[in-house]
């Protein structure tokens, strides 16, 4: 199963939207409402951002969101604020033969 | 409050074996599937393994299919990997990371904050 395509890097100003995107197959994001996004910064875990496509864990600021077109999913960061800079991975659900498959990630850069 | 912490990991030989511990707390270890995913140095995240949230099923990624075992002791709230013949390759920090319920299909929402695996001669 091949890894979900992210760009490797975005940027954007203080106060700017930017968007991240994940492009899979039909057989796994275009499958299944199931695609969540991950924000690392250097030297961390990971951290839950958006799960089931859309949806905000508690605590996420409304700043983030996600959506999803056919095999493209897509995290939008608005707002943007320094401490937003970080990498950031989606991941999709891709049934029972492969399960999980992750993005290669994008390093998000606040100028 | 969720906690996941890992431990195990260390340096070790190719074809040598190594176990990864899991230890949780903060909810009720049986409701939820478990993860584990790594990250090789300065690369991305890689699903490795998941267990139901009552053992029944177990998956593993094509790579480490036949090495790596994934367990979970419930008496003990701890997950684990049992991780066989390692190879230069499977050098990562380990992370476990819970299921947002017991379905294999729920995103991960809890991490804990790794163990180094390296393996070298």
């Amino acid at each position: 199963q091949s890894a979900l395509t992210q760009p490797a890097s975005v940027s954007g100003s203080p106060g700017q939207s930017i968007t991240i995107s994940c492009t899979g197959t039909s057989s796994d994001v275009g499958s299944y409402p199931l695609v969540s996004w991950y924000q690392q910064h250097p030297g961390k875990a990971p951290k839950l951002m958006i799960y089931e496509g859309s949806k905000r864990p508690s605590g996420v600021s409304s700043r983030f969101s996600g959506s999803k077109s056919g095999n493209t999913a897509s995290l939008t960061i608005s707002g943007l604020q320094a401490e937003d800079e970080a990498d950031y991975y989606c991941c999709s659900y891709a049934g029972f033969t492969t399960l999980w498959v992750f993005g290669g990630g994008t390093k998000l850069t606040v100028l | 409050q969720v906690q996941l912490v890992e431990s195990g990991g260390g340096v070790v030989q190719p074809g040598r074996s190594l176990r990864l511990s899991c230890a949780a707390s903060g909810f009720t270890f049986n409701n939820n599937a478990l993860h584990w995913v790594r990250q090789a140095p300065g690369k991305g995240l890689e699903w490795v393994a998941t267990i139901s949230y009552d053992g029944s099923y177990k998956y593993y990624t094509d790579s480490v299919k036949g090495r790596f075992t994934i367990s979970r002791d419930t008496s003990k709230n701890t997950l684990y990997l049992h991780m066989n013949s390692l190879r230069v390759v499977d050098t990562a920090v380990y992370y476990c990371a819970r299921g947002r319920g017991p379905q294999l299909w729920s995103n991960f929402d809890y991490w804990g904050q790794g163990t180094l695996v390296t393996v070298s001669s």
